[in-house]
């Protein structure tokens, strides 16, 4: 079966700070993997998404994520946070062959301070 | 419009109410899908709809009745709820089968049963 674990519920940085968000994945297929993010009061954004092409994902934002068959993880990375970069950050992960359905992580809350 | 779009945003009502959210999709996808989002617990699949067809219910008590009449729109009707089914009720929508692609969501529906 497949899971998501996000690894910190909440992460703090500062400003200008390096942001790194955990997931880790379990998949018995090659996978298809999402990072989303949530601003308060609002649905879910895709942010970036890993479909088995460039290991190495660029999203909006300046966020990236590396896809690591090895170690089963898909971090999100940031090199420099902005306050704006508040937000709750999803991981999740799709079969390459199934019928669309998402699995999600439990979510990380991003805090940024000044 | 555009995207994918909720109403009501905001819903209160007593455990003997029935009423009914509303999601519309402007993308021309042919699937459609109900989340659940808890306090402190992951996404929840709740319902999944391709091409006006229920492909998928996971458990969901029997209170929660989906409608698709369409492939733009989806209803969740809801009847004699219970408080811990207060949540934000998050709809979404996919091309169905098209392997990797992501599901775009909407805003939410901010649900509280009293």
């Amino acid at each position: 079966a497949q899971s998501v674990t996000q690894l910190g519920s909440h992460v703090s940085v500062s400003e200008g700070a390096l942001v790194l968000l955990r997931c880790n994945y379990s998949s018995s297929v090659p996978p298809y993997l999402f990072w989303y993010v949530q601003y308060p009061n609002q649905g879910l954004q895709l942010l970036l998404k890993y479909t088995s092409a460039a290991t190495l994902v660029k999203g909006i934002n300046g966020f990236e994520a590396e896809f690591k068959k090895s170690e089963t993880s898909f971090h999100l990375t940031k090199p420099s946070a902005h306050m704006s970069d508040a937000a709750e950050y999803f991981c999740a992960v799709m079969n390459s062959g199934n019928t669309g359905k998402l699995i999600f992580g439990q979510g990380t809350t991003l805090q940024v301070k000044p | 419009e555009t995207g994918v779009t909720q109403t009501p945003r905001h819903l209160v009502m007593g455990m003997t109410n029935k009423k009914s959210l509303k999601c519309e999709q402007h993308l021309g996808h042919n699937a459609m899908y109900w989340y659940k989002q808890s306090a402190k617990k992951p996404l929840e699949l709740m319902f999944v709809y391709s091409l006006e067809e229920r492909v998928e219910n996971n458990s969901v008590p029997s209170r929660f009745s989906p409608e698709c009449p369409n492939s733009s729109h989806l209803f969740l009707h809801l009847h004699t709820l219970q408080p811990e089914d207060s949540a934000l009720y998050l709809c979404a929508s996919s091309q169905f089968r098209a392997s990797g692609n992501e599901q775009f969501f909407g805003p939410g529906t901010r649900l509280t049963v009293l």
